[in-house]
Formats: C-alpha cells, structure tokens, sequence
C-alpha cells in the first residue's frame, strides 16, 4: 500500500519568512495530493491540492509543487504570519480514472508549524 | 463551519457504556468516511461509505459499529471499548471516492475511563 512520509515533525519560524514541508510517496500511481491545516480544536482543513498533471499550484501565500519522478511534493507558505500556526497534513491518493476504485486518502505524520511574532 | 458537523464535541465514557457518534454533511456529498486522529500518529481511516453503502472496514474491531441511514448522516456507536479507544474521532465527506477532497468535522473527543 501506499506510505506517506513528511517531514520536518516541528518547524518553527519568525514572521514573515518562509515555511517548506515536504512529503514522499512510494506508490507511483498515486496521482491526487491534498494538503490539510489543523488548528487546536478543529478538524483538519483543505488548503491546497494538486493533481499529477500539473508541477506547481498557487494560492495567494500557499503553494504546492510536486515532482513526480522523485515521488515528492512540498508546502510552501511564504510571509508567514502567526495565524499560520498549525498542524499541516499532507496526504496522497491514487484516483482511478473510471471511478471504480477507492482512492483511499494515506496521510503523513504531520508539521507542528509555529510562527513567531 | 466547514459543512460537516459532529455531535457530541466531547465524550466521557465507561469501558461498558454504550454511546453513539454522530456526524451530518451539508454539502450534497455521496461519500463519508470516519477516522481516528490518535496523539502523534497518523489519521487512521476505519470506515469508508459511499451511497450509504459500506465500502471500506478498515480491519477496525467489532466494539465500533458504522451506521449510514443516508448520504447526509454518519453514526458510530461504540460499546465496551479499551482506553486505548482514546482518541479524536473525525467524520469527512466527499463527493465521490476517488481523488476528490475530503472535507471534515471538527470531531470528537472521546475519553474511556
């Protein structure tokens, strides 16, 4: 099956600078990847995903990129602010192209992220 | 609000207490999922329905039963569970199975004594 790896466990930065998690995947046909940010309390929240047709996708201070060779995938938020502190999922999925199969969503670990003012 | 909402937000319970989760999706989904969010691993998927149709079990013990009377509503009911059932259940839904997001609840809380 497939495995998600995601690192670092904890990122902390200042304000205003940039943040990069990154994930791994082993299964090749994995092909949907979503991003989740969880606040205290809540349940996780879709920020960004990005299918395998494509290398990059933007979204205002959000950004994903994905390389499909080396079956890794990166969050980038740039000009952090402290209402970016969260737990940041990444995950991956094989979607299959008739419908039929479960596309079952395998999560990573997750990104303790703190910014500080 | 997300569009999924679960009930109880937080749960206490005895080993041989009977309760149920409950989770409902406004957003016109077929497919709703329940996981397990443990401290420091990753979600753990349990069910899987999708037209209210059981999909997936993901080899979860018989003490978690599913229930989806609809496409709009998802119970859990738990019976003689272990403290290690600890944990926070959340409830998603999407539309469709494959490679479409996930949108979740904000879950439950639930502590076994």
């Amino acid at each position: 099956g497939e495995n998600v790896e995601q690192h670092p466990s904890t990122l902390s930065v200042q304000e205003g600078d940039s943040a990069v998690i990154k994930c791994t995947y082993s299964d090749s046909a994995s092909n949907y990847f979503p991003w989740y940010k969880q606040e205290l309390g809540k349940g996780p929240q879709l920020i960004i995903d990005i299918r395998s047709n494509v290398g990059e996708k933007k979204d205002q201070r959000i950004a994903v990129t994905l390389n499909k060779t080396a079956k890794h995938f990166s969050l980038h938020i740039t000009e952090t602010q402290p209402e970016d502190s969260a737990v940041y999922f990444c995950a991956a999925s094989r979607a299959n192209a008739g419908g039929t199969s479960y596309g079952k969503l395998t999560f990573g670990q997750g990104t303790i992220l703190t910014v500080h003012p | 609000e997300t569009g999924v909402t679960q009930t109880p937000r937080h749960l206490v319970m005895g080993m041989t207490n009977k309760k149920s989760l409950k989770c409902e999706q406004h957003l016109g989904h077929n497919a709703m999922y329940w996981y397990k969010q443990s401290a420091k691993k990753p979600l753990e998927l349990m069910f899987v329905y999708n037209f209210k149709e059981q999909t997936e079990n993901n080899s979860v013990p018989s003490r978690f039963s599913p229930e989806c009377p609809n496409s709009s509503h998802l119970f859990l009911h738990l019976h003689t569970l272990q403290p290690e059932d600890s944990a926070l259940y959340l409830c998603a839904s999407s539309q469709g199975l494959t490679g479409q997001p996930q949108h979740f609840g904000d879950g439950t809380r639930l502590s076994i004594l």
